[in-house]
Formats: C-alpha cells, structure tokens, sequence
C-alpha cells in the first residue's frame, strides 16, 4: 500500500489569490489524480497528472484554473488560481498503479475562501 | 448520466448491532464497484473491491455483495464498534475513460453509539 500525505491540510484565503496544495506519496505510483469534495457533495475527478507533461483534465476543469505540476513518481502538486468562494471545497490527491483498483487517498486540504 | 445513490443519508446504531448500507448505480459498463470507508478528516480507504462478475467480498466484519443484474450494492456490517463511525463511499468505476475517474456516490454516515 502507499502513504499518502498532503500539505497544507486547511487554509482560509482571500478571494483572487492562489494556494498550492502539495501532495506526497511515500512509494512511488504510477498514476496520480486530483479530486475535489465540495460541501455535501460527491468527489469529483479534476485531472490526472502525469510524470513529465502536462495534466488530462476533466470537463469543467481547465490548465488556468488548476495548474498542476508533477514532476516525480512521488511528488504533484495542485494550485488553485484566482479563487473565489466557490473555490471553498476539500481537495483530495490520490495514487495508484496503471491498471490497477487500489487507489490510495491522502487527507485532503479543507481550503476556505473569503 | 451516470449516477450512484446511496441510502440511508445517515444512520445510528447501537455498539454491537448489525447494520447494511445500500447503493444502486447506473454506471454501464462497469469495471469494478468499491466501498469505502472515509473518517472525518481523512482521506477514503478501501475495504472491497468487486469487479462485474463477482457476488460476494468480504473483509473483516464488512462484507459487500453486488447484483450486477439489478445494478445494486449492499455493505453490511456486523458487531458494529465505535470506530466504524464515518462514512462509507460506494464507488464504481467505468469500463471507459480514464482510471482516475470514479464515480463516486455522496456516502452513508454511520454513527455507532455506545
């Protein structure tokens, strides 16, 4: 299995400024992902980020808004940009092997804005 | 569109009582459907993963059926204890599209009561 943690786990930002979200995995992965939870709803997928080039996004979800960078097999990170309250969610990394089911979830960032 | 429901929102038991979670899909195809279990201020962990042509998976004190026919799951558990309050996920996983993008259902709260 793999450990997967993230920093910060909360933030409260002002709108129009950015947070990045740092995501660490303690073994290397062949695949990680983005999620985001917003209040009383489900997780949704915001992208795959892939070692090396540039994030498959998701419908809804664009470069400009959630850059995301990852540049090992253990390391992404995930920047929220321009944030307006809508913005207020948990956002989830997660990781796991090409083809495989186990996906491994870290703790999250409850990020507020104001 | 596809959608997964799970029922009931929430539910309290009593320590040491049985309990069963329900969760109808519409995915189709699918992969592989999976529970989840998901304390507060954490990220979901894995308890079963069923692919379309199992019944039955068991781990522990949880045990998940699936009737793929009906399109329906069930997580039961028994000799419920305090630390299974959290919420539990039904996930399915497409048979198309990427790995990364599950479909997650808006969970089950469960509280144990002493």
């Amino acid at each position: 299995s793999a450990v997967i943690s993230q920093k910060p786990s909360r933030d409260i930002c002002q709108r129009g400024t950015s947070l990045t979200i740092q995501c660490q995995v303690d073994s290397q992965v062949t695949m990680m992902f983005w999620y985001r939870q917003q209040p009383g709803q489900s997780l949704t997928l915001i992208a795959t980020a892939n070692q090396g080039s540039e994030a498959t996004y998701e419908s809804g979800f664009v470069i400009d808004k959630f850059p995301i960078s990852r540049p090992n097999l253990t390391f992404s990170t995930l920047t929220v940009s321009n944030m307006s309250p809508e913005d207020s969610s948990i956002y989830l990394c997660s990781g796991g092997e090409s083809g495989g089911y186990e996906q491994y979830f870290g703790p999250g960032t409850r990020l507020t804005v104001t | 569109k596809n959608q997964v429901e799970q029922s009931p929102q929430s539910l309290i038991i009593l320590e040491g009582k049985n309990c069963t979670l329900q969760c109808n899909y519409t995915v189709s195809p699918f992969s592989n459907l999976r529970w989840y279990k998901q304390d507060t201020g954490r990220g979901p962990v894995s308890l079963t993963i069923m692919t379309f042509s199992e019944n039955t998976k068991s781990n522990g004190r949880y045990t998940a059926t699936l009737d793929a026919d009906t399109k329906q799951s069930s997580l039961h558990i028994t000799a419920s204890q305090l630390s299974d309050s959290a919420s539990y996920i039904c996930v399915v996983s497409p048979l198309r599209g990427s790995q990364g993008n599950l479909i997650f259902g808006k969970g089950t709260k469960l509280s144990v009561k002493p």
